[in-house]
């Protein structure tokens, strides 16, 4: 069965530092890979999404900026992190089969605060 | 852009009360998904819907796509504590899937 991991869980830094989280999916291939923002009490903001290694879709400009250097893995980077980069951030998988995508699996979140 | 409007945006409930939530979109879709949120996790798939008209039930939770295709409804029975969460529908656009706004639901013992 497919599994979806994020790390880490919970992420303290100070603002201007740089940052980078990852994601990894295991028991498939070639999966769609998203990174999601989730604002406390809000709803879930896609940054970006990818549908193979190297391949990159960015849908808001912003501080951040996302890496898929292997089949099942997604990085989300920031070079200097701002205050308004906290929040709940989530990954996700899905699978396109003919011209259906599949339904998204989302992994367990990283918690970023920015002090 | 494509939108997903979900209502209500928030609701208290009695616990063992039935709960009914819809989302509508400004366009056709041919998938309709349910996700719910339990506090500080990520959302996990409850039901998918792949045909207009179609009726699914997982446990105590029925969801239903509707007719015209710009709708679909999701209903929970019995509430209980548990049931707490956000729940969010979801329709799909060019790889990636589009999600509403979310249902908080507050479920009181």
């Amino acid at each position: 069965s497919q599994t979806i991991h994020q790390w880490p869980a919970t992420l303290v830094q100070p603002v201007g530092s740089p940052l980078s989280l990852e994601c990894t999916v295991e028991g498939t291939s070639n999966p769609n890979l998203y990174w999601y923002r989730q604002a406390a009490g809000r709803g879930l903001q896609l940054l970006f999404y990818s549908v193979g290694i190297g391949q990159i879709s960015s849908e808001v400009p912003q501080n951040l900026s996302a890496s898929r250097p292997q089949d099942r893995q997604f990085i989300l980077s920031s070079k200097k992190l701002l205050l308004s980069d906290s929040g709940f951030y989530l990954c996700a998988w899905s699978l396109e089969t003919g011209r259906t995508t599949q339904p998204q699996h989302f992994g367990d979140g990283t918690r970023l605060s920015i002090l | 852009g494509q939108q997903l409007n979900q209502s209500p945006q928030s609701m208290f409930i009695q616990e063992g009360e039935d709960v009914s939530m819809n989302c509508t979109s400004s366009s056709i879709f041919n998938t309709w998904l349910w996700y719910k949120q339990d506090p500080g996790e990520g959302p996990v798939l409850l039901i998918a819907l792949y045909k207009a008209g179609e009726l699914t039930s997982n446990g105590r939770l029925t969801a239903q796509f509707g007719i015209t295709r710009k709708d679909s409804f999701l209903n929970i029975s019995a509430s209980i504590p548990s049931d707490v969460g956000i729940y969010f529908c979801a329709g799909p656009g060019t790889y990636k899937y589009i999600f509403g706004t979310g249902t908080r639901l507050k479920v009181l013992a």
